[in-house]
Parts: structure tokens; C-alpha cells; sequence
């Protein structure tokens, strides 16, 4: 079963503006991950966020993490054709072990 | 350095036949974890292996499935008398051990490619 639900599940922007995707999940978290997927092929890390950190930071992409509201969201700025994909949150649970628990993605789509 | 590495890339296979995935993690990474992503099922985790041993199989669907690892690196996930069911991409990741201290790069799963599975 899916932890996290992303919202939205599809997005169209036009290049240069802004993209926010939302994650919400259901317990306790050591750190939560965001990753791209192209193609439905190979995921590709963008950022980890602990669960004692806020937000953060990696170029165009800004992560914000809630505890208290069990959510994070992943902001890119300025995006680029190039940031059409899906993208995901990982939830790494409290005595979940070391697996990964993926949301259910949101399909990017940057138009020219 | 080289990233996670599947092979192979596309398997098609007649259902009722065995199959056997192959994966070989980022050199130094000691955890190895196997994913599958099918339509309607999203992502979902299948096994976990730190060194050779598997803490973790919860994941896994049934007893057709068995993953091995060995010298702690390549991992093989095979499936038995494949069902239609099965076809999914087939995904594999590494990490460092988190027992190491240090930043998140320990915690970090690095995905291959993955395996396509189409099962007839």
C-alpha cells in the first residue's frame, strides 16, 4: 500500500514558471526523499530531507518538510522543459527498516 | 564512478517460466534493496539486503520470489513460473549501511534502470 499521496496527481506549467508538488504520509519519518522518474524507467535522487530539518535547498529545488502535518513539498523554480517527469516522495518510516515507501507521484509536464 | 547497474534491460517471457533479474550495486554500498512498479500499484518495496543477509522480505509477493546475494555485491531476484501478474519494471537501488555516521549521502538509495518484465 501506498504511505504517501502526492498532489496533484498532473501538472502543466509553461517554462519559466514556478512548480509545486505536495506529499502527505501516515507515521513517523527518519527522512523523506524526492525523486524523478523519466520515461518510467530509473529514479533519479533530487534531495533527502531528515525528519529534524525544515527545509533545503539543491539549485532550483527547495524542499520544505512539516512533521507536525506529516508533509512535505518539493518547489521548482524557474522550471525547464527538461524538468518534464514524474516525481515522487520516499518515506524512510521509523522502525520501517531501510525500505523506501513511494507516494504516488505527480506527472510534471513544462511546456515550451 | 558507475551508478547501479541492471541487467537485463527488457525480459520477455512466456508465462509459467523462471526468470532471474541481475543487479550490481554502486561499489562500497552494503544495502541493497529490490523495487517493482507495475501499473496500479505504484512502487512497492520487495527486499532488503544488508551484506548478504536479508533482514527485510516483507515485500516479496509470494514463494515464487527469492532474491540471493552474494561477496555482498551482485544481487540476483529471481521469480518461478512467472505469472502475468508479474510484468512490472523491476527496480534496484544501494545505499551506504546507515549504521556509519555521517550526512545523508548514507541514507541515499541510488536506483538502477530496472528490468521490464513483460510476462505472455
Amino acid at each position: 500500500s501506498q504511505q504517501g499521496e502526492e498532489d496533484p496527481q498532473a501538472l502543466s506549467i509553461q517554462e519559466g514558471e514556478n512548480a509545486t508538488m505536495n506529499c502527505s504520509y501516515k507515521t513517523s519519518i527518519n527522512n523523506l526523499q524526492w525523486y524523478r522518474q523519466n520515461s518510467g524507467r530509473g529514479l533519479v535522487h533530487l534531495i533527502l530531507i531528515r525528519s529534524n530539518e525544515r527545509e533545503k535547498h539543491s539549485g532550483r529545488l527547495r524542499v520544505t518538510l512539516d512533521t507536525s502535518k506529516k508533509s512535505s513539498s518539493l518547489l521548482i523554480t524557474a522550471s525547464r522543459a527538461a524538468d518534464t517527469a514524474s516525481y515522487f516522495c520516499a518515506t524512510d518510516l521509523t522502525g520501517g527498516g531501510n525500505k523506501l515507501t513511494f507516494g504516488t507521484g505527480t506527472q510534471l509536464k513544462v511546456e515550451l | 564512478g558507475a551508478g547501479v547497474s541492471q541487467s537485463p534491460s527488457n525480459k520477455v517471457t512466456e508465462k509459467g517460466k523462471d526468470v532471474e533479474l541481475r543487479c550490481d550495486p554502486i561499489s562500497g554500498h552494503t544495502a541493497l534493496y529490490w523495487y517493482r512498479q507495475s501499473l496500479g500499484q505504484g512502487l512497492e518495496f520487495l527486499i532488503y539486503f544488508q551484506g548478504n543477509s536479508a533482514p527485510d522480505k516483507s515485500g516479496l509477493p509470494s514463494d515464487r520470489f527469492s532474491a540471493e546475494r552474494t561477496g555482498g555485491s551482485v544481487s540476483t531476484l529471481t521469480i518461478q513460473r512467472t505469472q502475468q501478474e508479474d510484468s512490472a519494471v523491476y527496480l534496484c537501488a544501494s545505499s551506504l549501511w546507515r549504521g556509519l555516521a555521517g550526512g545523508p549521502e548514507k541514507d541515499t538509495q541510488y536506483f538502477g534502470p530496472g528490468t521490464r518484465l513483460t510476462v505472455l
